[in-house]
């Protein structure tokens, strides 16, 4: 069974850059899509973008100035950069794979909340 | 990008009674759309996708319908532990997109 989880700052400070890493276990990080989404309040469900096992990325059109996603194979892991983070970034952030760049994801991370605050 | 409208925002419901959840896109994604339930700390879970597939392990109660514009998600008969929030996400443009959800209480 595949199991991904979240790790990371959970305070971050405005105007800086927000990393969080996901650990995949239980199956290898090749061949498949892996997605960042976060859910706040204001802003409901949001697909931040993905990265696919050979590096190739797509990222929302309201982010991408500020995103990065990058993977390490050799540590099945992927990671989250966001820069210059303001309040509005505060959310909780999840991690999510599936074998379609579009979904639909059936493995999750369990969530890590990021607040946005000096 | 394509919007998402779920309705109605809150369904009160009882055990036994069936659910009926819509979700409306502001331009047609096909069959591209996928249902998740979420409950409170939790991740979403997924439950329909492309319209009317049921995911794996997910019981016969839960249907999906529609194509296009317009999408129904249906539990036929309501167990206690399907009081949650239900989402909608398109898959068929980019950016992807979630609907606002429907939080179905007892």
């Amino acid at each position: 069974q595949v199991q991904l989880q979240e790790s990371g700052p959970g305070l971050v400070k405005p105007s800086e850059t927000l990393s969080l890493t996901c650990t995949v276990s239980g199956a290898s990080i090749n061949g498949y899509y892996w997605t960042w989404i976060r859910q706040s309040p204001d802003k409901g469900v949001e697909w931040i973008g993905y990265i696919y096992y050979s590096g190739a990325t797509n990222y929302s059109p309201s982010l991408k100035s500020r995103v990065t996603i990058s993977i390490d194979t050799s540590k099945n892991h992927f990671s989250l950069n966001l820069s210059s983070v303001t309040a509005a970034d505060t959310a909780v952030y999840y991690c999510a794979g599936g074998v379609n760049r579009s979904g639909p994801w059936r493995d999750w991370g369990q969530g890590t909340l990021v607040t946005v605050s000096s | 990008e394509i919007v998402l409208t779920q309705s109605p925002a809150t369904l009160s419901l009882s055990p036994g009674e069936r659910a009926t959840l819509s979700c409306r896109a502001s331009q047609s994604v096909g069959s591209y759309l996928v249902w998740y339930q979420q409950k409170p700390g939790q991740a979403p879970r997924l439950l329909i996708y492309d319209a009317s597939a049921r995911a794996t392990g997910i019981p016969a109660r839960f249907s999906g319908s529609g194509s296009g514009t317009d999408f129904t998600l249906t539990i036929s008969s309501l167990e206690p532990e399907d009081f949650a929030v239900y989402y909608c996400q398109q898959r068929n443009d980019w950016p992807l997109t979630f609907g606002g959800g429907t939080k179905v209480e007892i």
